[in-house]
């Protein structure tokens, strides 16, 4: 079965660093289109970055709000994406989800983010 | 960036048929786009339903179908069902990243 699972998110105050985890199963980070998404409470989905797959090169891409403050990476030996994120601002509280692209088509149960003084 | 639209609000009949749009501020809506659609209800994490403008999954109702229509991408709905109600967004891609259209709350009244 494929899946995706996140975890990490929690409580943290303006300006600190928080790391998300995505461990998949079912099918290869490797060779996946992977994303971070998030969605404010009460607000739609945002597209936070992605990470191609390792034969395109694995190259990443970050939506303008997180460029500079936000890293995607990816551990092929743990099938597992993750999200570092620093200077985190009030603005980042969110629900975030992973997510698989193309063929794959999977989301996570999201995990949330609460950046908060 | 690009913005993308969606219609905030549709409203179909149980039995009907209703169609989703998705626009771009940059122009046309292609292929070279690569548009998803995904479901969300409330509470719950989003699901995609369509990727690369018609594709669909196991999971995909028959009844549901994506396509380009009129320089946009749609959604189209045909036998609605109460179990269809929900937000539906659609997402495009642009050079050096995607971007997520607004939503389109769908109600079946």
């Amino acid at each position: 079965e494929v899946q995706l699972v996140e975890s990490g998110g929690g409580l943290v105050k303006p300006g600190g660093s928080l790391r998300l985890s995505c461990a998949a199963s079912g099918f290869s980070v490797t060779n996946a289109w992977m994303n971070w998404v998030r969605q404010a409470p009460g607000k739609g989905l945002e597209w936070v970055g992605r990470i191609t797959r390792k034969i395109d090169g694995g190259a990443t891409d970050y939506a303008a709000p997180v460029k500079g403050r936000f890293t995607i990476s990816r551990d092929d030996s743990k099938n597992t994406l993750y999200l570092q994120m620093n200077s985190l601002e009030t603005e980042d509280t969110a629900v975030y989800y992973c997510l698989a692209l193309q063929s794959i088509g999977c989301w996570g149960q999201g995990t949330l983010v609460t950046v908060s003084s | 960036q690009a913005v993308v639209t969606q219609e905030p609000s549709l409203t179909v009949s149980p039995g009907g048929t209703v169609t989703l749009t998705c626009g771009s501020s940059t122009g046309a809506v292609t292929s070279g786009h690569y548009p998803y659609w995904f479901q969300q209800k409330p509470g719950q994490a989003p699901r995609t339903l369509i990727y690369d403008t018609s594709n669909k999954y196991s999971w995909t109702p028959a009844r549901l179908s994506g396509s380009l229509l009129g320089g946009k991408a749609a959604l189209t709905l045909s036998g609605a069902q109460p179990d269809d109600e929900a937000e539906y967004y659609c997402m495009l891609s642009y050079s050096g990243g995607r971007v997520f259209g607004g939503g389109t709350i769908l109600t079946v009244l």
